[in-house]
């Protein structure tokens, strides 16, 4: 079946640093491949999203490639800030139905200033 | 514009009561879904409704039931809760059933403990 995989952390960073959060996934088919945060205390809302190959996602200085060759969806900011604290979650989708999104288990940003 | 609203926030039972979660979305959606959220696992989903007067098992529905009340509308009820079901609940909508670029519009939330 379809999964991602992604680093868990928690990740600490200082303000200004270059943030890299690894997603690989697993999927039949060409999905799309999303980046979801969720800030505390709210629900998780879209940052980035890509639907096929060498797209590129971009959004609030954060960016991901979609790499077929590595099954990699990797998200990059070039300097974070404490505003950026949250919880991110790389997630796909398929034309399966019934398989709608799979998430993987979140990884956990902090930033210090 | 709300976007997708849920009730309860909070909520706390005792097992083997029974509690039904709702949520409402005003953006004329298709699809709406339940995702428990637990430590280390990300989402997971319950159930989905691709339309009005349709529901469907997702990957966890043992112990859940739903209803697609109307477009705008799609409540989870707990039989008899277990303490297994403490969890944060969050639904969520899209325009279009499994279409592959479709994105999902998350409520804030419910978080539910089960003693």
């Amino acid at each position: 079946g379809n999964s991602v995989t992604q680093m868990e952390g928690p990740v600490t960073l200082s303000e200004e640093a270059f943030l890299t959060i690894n997603c690989t996934y697993t999927a039949t088919g060409y999905p799309s491949l999303f980046w979801y945060v969720q800030y505390p205390g709210e629900g998780l809302q879209l940052l980035l999203k890509a639907t096929k190959a060498d797209d590129k996602g971009s959004n609030k200085g954060f960016e991901a490639t979609y790499r077929k060759e590595t099954t990699s969806f990797h998200l990059e900011k070039g300097s974070v800030q404490v505003s950026d604290s949250a919880v991110y979650f790389c997630a796909l989708s398929t034309l399966n139905y019934g398989q709608n999104f799979v998430f993987g288990p979140g990884t956990r940003l902090s930033v210090l200033p | 514009n709300a976007g997708v609203t849920q009730t309860p926030k909070f909520q706390v039972l005792k097992t083997g009561q029974s509690m039904t979660l709702q949520c409402a979305q005003d953006m004329n959606h298709n699809s709406m879904y339940w995702y428990r959220q637990d430590p280390g696992m990300g989402l997971r989903l319950i159930y989905y409704s691709a339309s009005e007067g349709t529901t469907d098992k997702g990957e966890v529905p043992n112990g859940y039931n739903v209803s697609r009340l109307n477009k705008r509308e799609f409540s989870l009820r707990l039989e008899s809760a277990a303490p297994s079901q403490t969890s944060v609940y969050f639904c969520a909508s899209s325009e279009m059933p499994s279409g592959s670029t479709d994105t999902q519009y998350f409520g804030p939330g419910t978080r539910l403990t089960v003693l």
